[in-house]
């Protein structure tokens, strides 16, 4: 059963780059899309963005200017950089698989983390 | 900019049925967009509980049904339970790799 968590800094300075690491265990992180989500308190979900194995790449158009993920297969991670980072990006921040299903391709979620919160604070 | 809506909030009292839907705020939805829901209770991550429209995802119980009503996706709980309170997203494949979140239904079983 294929696990995910998510690390990193809980706490990021306004202006700087916020950067999360999802680990993948229980199975290959190969061959499928993996995403990131977040959820400000009280709030709903925000699609950030996805990568493939590959190093492919589709990010949300409003925060695509900002956004870079990658991969490293060696590791079974992936990464997320947020930068110029403001109190509007406190949020709790979840890394999900991307499934695949043969009708539809890699268009749903499947597995999620438990989630990490950061708060953008000086 | 094209806008997932959902209702912000929903009751249902417990062993009715529950309909929420999926809509856009230009144009309709239809299973070329592969709507997908999950669910969330405070505190949690979401839990997966339809993809493609009507699939159930793996140990969903069959109370849970996706389909297409009219120009929108619906999610329908038959037989509501007090664990069935919840927040509800769903999620639209735009093409181009692009996932986008509904705003969310918060459906209180009363």
């Amino acid at each position: 059963q294929v696990q995910l968590q998510e690390s990193g800094p809980g706490l990021v300075k306004p202006s700087e780059t916020l950067s999360l690491t999802c680990t993948v265990s229980g199975g290959s992180i190969s061959s499928y899309y993996w995403s990131w989500i977040r959820q400000p308190a009280g709030k709903g979900l925000e699609w950030i963005g996805r990568i493939y194995t590959s190093g492919s790449t589709n990010y949300n158009p409003s925060l695509k200017s900002r956004v870079t993920m990658s991969v490293d297969t060696s590791k079974n991670q992936f990464s997320l950089k947020l930068s110029s980072v403001t109190a509007a990006d406190t949020a709790v921040y979840y890394c999900a698989r991307v499934g695949y299903y043969v009708s539809s391709g890699y268009s749903y979620f499947d597995c999620w983390g438990q989630g990490t919160l950061v708060t953008v604070s000086s | 900019q094209t806008v997932v809506t959902q209702e912000p909030s929903f009751s249902v009292s417990p062993g009715g049925t529950v309909t929420l839907t999926c809509g856009l705020s230009s144009g309709s939805v239809s299973t070329s967009y592969y709507p997908s829901w999950y669910q969330q209770t405070p505190g949690q991550a979401p839990r997966t509980l339809i993809y493609s429209t009507n699939t159930r995802s793996s140990g969903v119980p069959d109370r849970f049904s996706g389909s297409i009503l009219g120009n929108k996706a619906a999610l329908t709980i038959t037989g509501a339970q007090a664990d069935d309170e919840s927040d509800y997203y769903c999620v639209l494949y735009m093409g181009g790799g692009i996932l986008v979140f509904g705003g969310g239904t918060k459906l209180t079983v009363l």
